[in-house]
């Protein structure tokens, strides 16, 4: 089966702090694609980052950076100098290479950013 | 491009009426998917078409929920006899088969409906 966990509920931080965002994922396909998504008060999924499962190499960009890895199973998410329109639900999800490629997601983190 | 639109994106309904939401997906993806989140949660997959043939329906799928895509463009989810627990976002997504994207699917606003 396959499942995505964002263990932190709701995270709080000062407008110019990093912040961080766990994704733990499980699945037994060998091809398989992360993404993040960001969702603000009005409702619409806006994607920000994708990854697959035979890249592992981190990257930046610009306030974003994510840190995929393999052997732990994680996709974790990071904003360097937050800022207060960054205040969302932030959400982690799977597809996998093969049948419909529907998306799992995680049950989303919270972030909000204080001025 | 106009992305991926819905409507109507908010209904009010009362427990035991009908609702019929409307997804047009962008006009080249084969693949349409409709995903239900309710308060709190991360989206859930519901159900899924390539072109018009429903392919893939979840459990969450009850027999008063029928989605359609009759064309293999547009698509309808319809809801009979509407209860509380069906108060949720909907959303709608679509994609084309392209592995260099990673099968990104495409988000639409989505209906928020409120049963009352």
């Amino acid at each position: 089966a396959q499942k995505v966990t964002q263990a932190q509920t709701e995270i709080s931080v000062v407008e110019k702090e990093d912040v961080t965002l766990d994704c733990v994922y499980e699945t037994r396909d060998t091809t398989y694609y992360l993404f993040w998504y960001k969702q603000p008060p009005s409702g619409e999924l806006v994607f920000l980052i994708r990854r697959n499962s035979f890249d592992e190499q981190n990257e930046i960009s610009g306030r974003y950076s994510w840190n995929f890895q393999k052997s732990t199973s994680s996709f974790n998410f990071t904003i360097t100098a937050s800022q207060v329109v960054d205040s969302a639900v932030y959400f982690c999800a799977l597809t996998t290479g093969t049948g419909t490629y529907k998306y799992i997601f995680g049950t989303g983190t919270r972030l909000k950013v204080l001025a | 491009d106009t992305g991926v639109s819905q409507d109507p994106r908010h209904k009010i309904t009362k427990r035991g009426q009908n609702v019929t939401f409307r997804c047009d997906p962008i006009s080249e993806h084969n693949r349409l998917y409709w995903y239900r989140q309710t308060l709190g949660q991360g989206p859930e997959f519901l159900t899924y078409f390539q072109n018009e043939a429903q392919l893939e329906k979840s459990r969450l799928l009850s027999d008063r929920f029928s989605a359609e895509r009759p064309k293999g463009s547009f698509s309808t989810l319809e809801i009979q006899r509407t209860e509380q627990g069906d108060s949720a976002m909907y959303l709608c997504a679509s994609s084309f088969p392209d592995p260099t994207s990673y099968n990104e699917q495409f988000f639409g606003p989505g209906t928020r409906l409120t049963v009352l």
